[in-house]
């Protein structure tokens, strides 16, 4: 079946450093991948997507490319902010008429000043 | 604006208690989702629905019930079966147009003893 593997965290940073959280899946199809985020206590926002091959979603400097030869979805981001920290959930769109997406265990972002 | 209303925020019951969490949606969207997340976890589908009137169990269904009388709403009950129902619970609905977005709720953190 469907799966997405997220590196684990936490990962702690200092302001303006340079982020990226790995992010792999497997899956049949052609999925649409995502990333979402969640600030403590809140429920998940979507960040950023990506529908097809070599497709880039970004949104509030993060960026993520979808690799199909590689499988891979990794989120990055230039120099992040101390209001970065949350937790990042890499996800991949439901197929075969599921609709239940798949997704990773999530990665704590902590960024201290 | 278009969004998923979960209430409420915060809900105490004793145990032995049942309880209702709420959710309700305006987007329009078919398909709706319950998850649970317990402290530095990931997501866990309890119950889904893709159409009034019809829902499926998720991974840990046991020990909940939900229903699906309106599009618009989701309502999931936490039984008294439930060993360990303290946790926080996502409510969330889904585009059933590719990309296959899913929307979240705010969630409802649950503690019961």
């Amino acid at each position: 079946g469907d799966s997405v593997t997220q590196m684990e965290g936490p990962v702690t940073l200092s302001e303006e450093a340079f982020l990226t959280i790995n992010c792999t899946y497997t899956a049949t199809g052609y999925p649409s991948l995502f990333w979402y985020v969640q600030y403590p206590g809140e429920g998940l926002q979507l960040l950023l997507k990506a529908t097809k091959a070599d497709d880039k979603g970004s949104n509030k400097g993060f960026e993520a490319t979808y690799r199909k030869e590689t499988t891979s979805f990794h989120l990055e981001k230039g120099s992040v902010q101390v209001s970065d920290s949350a937790v990042y959930f890499c996800a991949l769109s439901a197929s075969g008429g599921s609709y239940i997406p798949t997704f990773g265990r999530g990665t704590s972002l902590i960024v201290h000043p | 604006d278009g969004g998923i209303t979960q209430s409420p925020k915060y809900l105490f019951r004793k145990e032995g208690q049942n309880v209702t969490l709420s959710c309700e949606q305006n987007l329009n969207h078919d398909a709706m989702y319950w998850y649970r997340q317990d402290p530095g976890q990931g997501l866990r589908l309890i119950y889904y629905s893709q159409i009034v009137n019809d829902f499926q169990k998720g991974d840990i269904a046991e020990g909940y019930s939900v229903s699906r009388e309106k599009k618009e709403s989701f309502p999931l009950t936490v039984t008294s079966a439930q060993k360990n129902p303290t946790a926080f619970y996502l409510c969330a609905s889904l585009n059933r147009d590719p990309p296959y977005e899913q929307y979240f709720g705010p969630g409802t953190r649950l503690t019961v003893t």
